[in-house]
């Protein structure tokens, strides 16, 4: 099957500190990785689209300057939260994609808790 | 993609009985839809999807139907266990979409005993 990981699972962090969270496909290559955040009782809500090798899409309302995301490689996405803010303390989770026929089939993570002090 | 931030719907059952859980959808470009388990703390699981070519695909004590005509989706899950006690998102998208998936709002399925 297609296992993604991601690390950390968990981590608190102070105020204004900077966070990096790794999303890797493990067992296939990933054209294109996906990063969400999750409050509690809420759903997903996509925070931005990652390609390898370009600029991540970013989805409206959401600070790519705040969220930066790298996709250095086809099995590799980071997702940095910058000067974090406790506003910042949620659930991400990526997903990673690969075409199977017209159609993504995305494969998520486990998720990383944020605390944000 | 968009995705609906709103409180969760609950849904309880008794163990054994089986659960029926409901999801609607605005656009009617969708062709591929999903439904995933989630479970506290844990990341979305894959459940089983259809594609818009069909109506009912059945899996292993789920099955999923399919309306079109009032772009609405379910997923039945027969003889409901503990072990599925969890949050069920519906996601759908469109091969035009860039592979985004857009999620419904989940409910919170809870199995009593």
């Amino acid at each position: 099957g297609a296992v993604v990981s991601q690390h950390p699972s968990r981590v608190i962090c102070k105020s204004g500190t900077s966070v990096k969270i790794e999303c890797r496909s493990l067992d296939f290559q990933a054209t294109t990785m996906f990063w969400y955040r999750q409050f509690p009782k809420k759903s997903l809500m996509l925070m931005a689209t990652s390609n390898e090798g370009s600029k991540a899409t970013y989805e409206q309302g959401v600070e790519k300057d705040k969220f930066l995301i790298n996709h250095a490689s086809l099995t590799l996405s980071t997702l940095t939260v910058t000067s974090a803010h406790p506003e910042d303390s949620s659930f991400y989770i990526c997903s990673a994609s690969r075409l199977a026929g017209v159609y993504n089939e995305q494969f998520f993570g486990p998720g990383t808790r944020l605390t944000v002090l | 993609g968009e995705s609906v931030g709103l409180h969760l719907p609950t849904l309880s059952v008794q163990e054994g009985d089986n659960s029926i859980i409901n999801c609607a959808y605005s656009n009617s470009a969708s062709d591929y839809f999903i439904w995933y388990k989630q479970e506290s703390g844990k990341g979305p699981q894959f459940i089983i999807d259809i594609r818009s070519n069909m109506d009912k695909r059945q899996g292993q004590r789920v099955t999923v139907l399919l309306n079109k005509t009032v772009k609405h989706l379910s997923l039945q899950i027969a003889a409901t266990q503990p072990g599925d006690s969890a949050v069920y998102f519906c996601a759908f998208t469109s091969s035009g979409s860039a592979r985004q998936l857009t999620f419904g709002s989940g409910t919170q399925l809870t199995v009593l005993p």
